[in-house]
């Protein structure tokens, strides 16, 4: 199966910083490059996405940075909060998304 | 709240038992997603429906999993004979078929256990 590569698998933010994941993936038919947050005990929910024809899009505190070339894409969260503490996952395709394995990012009060 | 709901929200049963679990998606949606979720992990592929067509499975589904989706809307998953490698969380998304935009809306999920 294509693989999506996430790193860190764990990251921790003092409030106010700046929280950067990155992805890596392999198969350049992917079209669709999405972010999902999780909360304990909830389904993972849609962030923000980008498509490979864009470099970056920004939506609030939340920006993807996107290197078609290098097959990489990274999630900045500005301004990190408490609240944002919560997993993170990229994923990558088209009808059918494949998941990273996951970042846990931890927001120091 | 998403809109999709899943139902049971957490399941316990014992080895060699079969269960099933529902989906239902956003009404309008076409497209349904199951994925499993284990622990430390991401949500990995299983299957999915567009309308009442099952248009892929993954190798992870095997023959002891079966799923539905008879009218195009709601779905099931069935697990027969379950093993505690089944053990996981069952997380249904569905999303609209628009050609440029696969955003899928995830349920709270079923938390299997089997022991």
């Amino acid at each position: 199966q294509q693989q999506v590569k996430q790193s860190p698998q764990s990251l921790i933010v003092q409030k106010g910083g700046i929280s950067i994941i990155n992805c890596a993936y392999e198969n350049t038919a992917f079209d669709y490059f999405p972010w999902y947050q999780q909360f304990p005990g909830k389904g993972p929910a849609l962030l923000i996405a980008i498509r490979p024809d864009v470099s970056e899009k920004k939506e609030g505190r939340f920006t993807i940075s996107f290197n078609k070339s290098a097959k990489q894409f990274s999630l900045h969260i500005m301004d990190s909060q408490p609240g944002d503490s919560a997993t993170y996952f990229c994923a990558a395709g088209d009808d059918k998304i494949i998941f990273g394995k996951g970042t846990r990012l931890h927001i120091l009060p | 709240d998403t809109g999709v709901s899943q139902d049971p929200r957490h399941k316990i049963t014992k080895r060699g038992q079969n269960v099933t679990f529902r989906c239902d998606p956003i009404s309008e949606h076409n497209r349904l997603y199951w994925y499993r979720q284990t622990l430390g992990q991401g949500p990995e592929f299983l299957t999915y429906f567009q309308n009442e067509a099952q248009l892929e499975k993954s190798r992870l589904l095997s023959d002891r999993f079966s799923a539905e989706r008879p009218k195009g809307s709601f779905s099931t998953l069935e697990i027969q004979r379950t093993e505690q490698g089944d053990s996981a969380m069952y997380l249904c998304a569905s999303t609209r078929e628009i050609s440029f935009v696969n955003e899928q809306f995830f349920g709270p999920g079923t938390r299997l256990t089997v022991l």
